[in-house]
């Protein structure tokens, strides 16, 4: 069974600060989602991570995919208050030696605050 | 980019009553869509895979006779919730994936249904 599992689930970081979430899962895999979600809201795609070695950048947000350590991390650089919500990662398990196609599963999430 | 859409975005309902919930792709031919339920404070999980023109997918665990998905076309699938009881109440999200290029390598999530059983 695949599992995705992130830490911490739980981040205040005061602006101007850098951090990293980390997403370890335990299955091959070599497409990872890295998605926001905001209180009360659906899915917001950040990055897809298609490949070893694979590395995206979105203004503050960095996503990188290293499929041998079966980790990927979303750095944060210089946080400000916008970036406040909750992170998910998610593995496709077709890609994880599953049969289906798009079946994701989930990262617990990590709520991160960033606060003045 | 693609679009999905749900209807409806809140619904409020009594203990024994059947919902339907519906998820549409507004701008990309959708082969597969995703059932998601997401309780309060916890990550998604994934209840269904729903295929246009076959039957759905469920994962262990979701009773399919509870929870019919329906995948009539290319942009429409409906999961009707039926004889909702009060631990039904969460909040349901759809994705969409299409054919190939774009719209094959990422999921496209609808802004979700929130659901209450009085």
């Amino acid at each position: 069974e695949l599992k995705v599992e992130q830490n911490p689930l739980f981040l205040s970081m005061q602006e101007g600060k850098n951090y990293t979430i980390y997403c370890n899962y335990s299955t091959t895999s070599d497409r990872l989602y890295w998605y926001r979600q905001d209180p009360g809201k659906s899915l917001e795609s950040l990055f897809v991570l298609l490949s070893n070695g694979a590395v995206k950048q979105e203004g503050r947000l960095m996503a990188s995919l290293d499929t041998k350590a079966r980790l990927s991390t979303l750095h944060i650089t210089a946080a400000v208050h916008d970036l406040s919500a909750t992170y998910f990662c998610a593995v496709d398990g077709f890609y994880a030696g599953g049969t289906s196609y798009g079946k994701l599963t989930f990262g617990q999430g990590t709520i991160l605050t960033v606060h003045p | 980019g693609a679009v999905v859409s749900q209807h409806p975005s809140w619904v409020i309902c009594k203990s024994g009553t059947s919902v339907k919930i519906e998820c549409r792709s507004l701008d990309f031919q959708a082969t597969t869509m995703f059932w998601y339920r997401q309780f309060p404070k916890q990550s998604l999980m994934l209840m269904a895979t729903s295929n246009e023109g076959s039957k759905a997918t469920y994962e262990q665990g979701v009773e399919k006779d509870k929870f019919l998905i329906n995948h009539a076309s290319l942009t429409l699938s409906t999961l009707t919730v039926t004889s909702a009881h009060p631990e039904d109440s969460s909040f349901y999200i759809c994705s969409a994936s299409g054919l190939a290029g774009e719209y094959q390598e990422t999921q496209y999530f609808g802004p979700g249904t929130r659901l209450l059983v009085l």
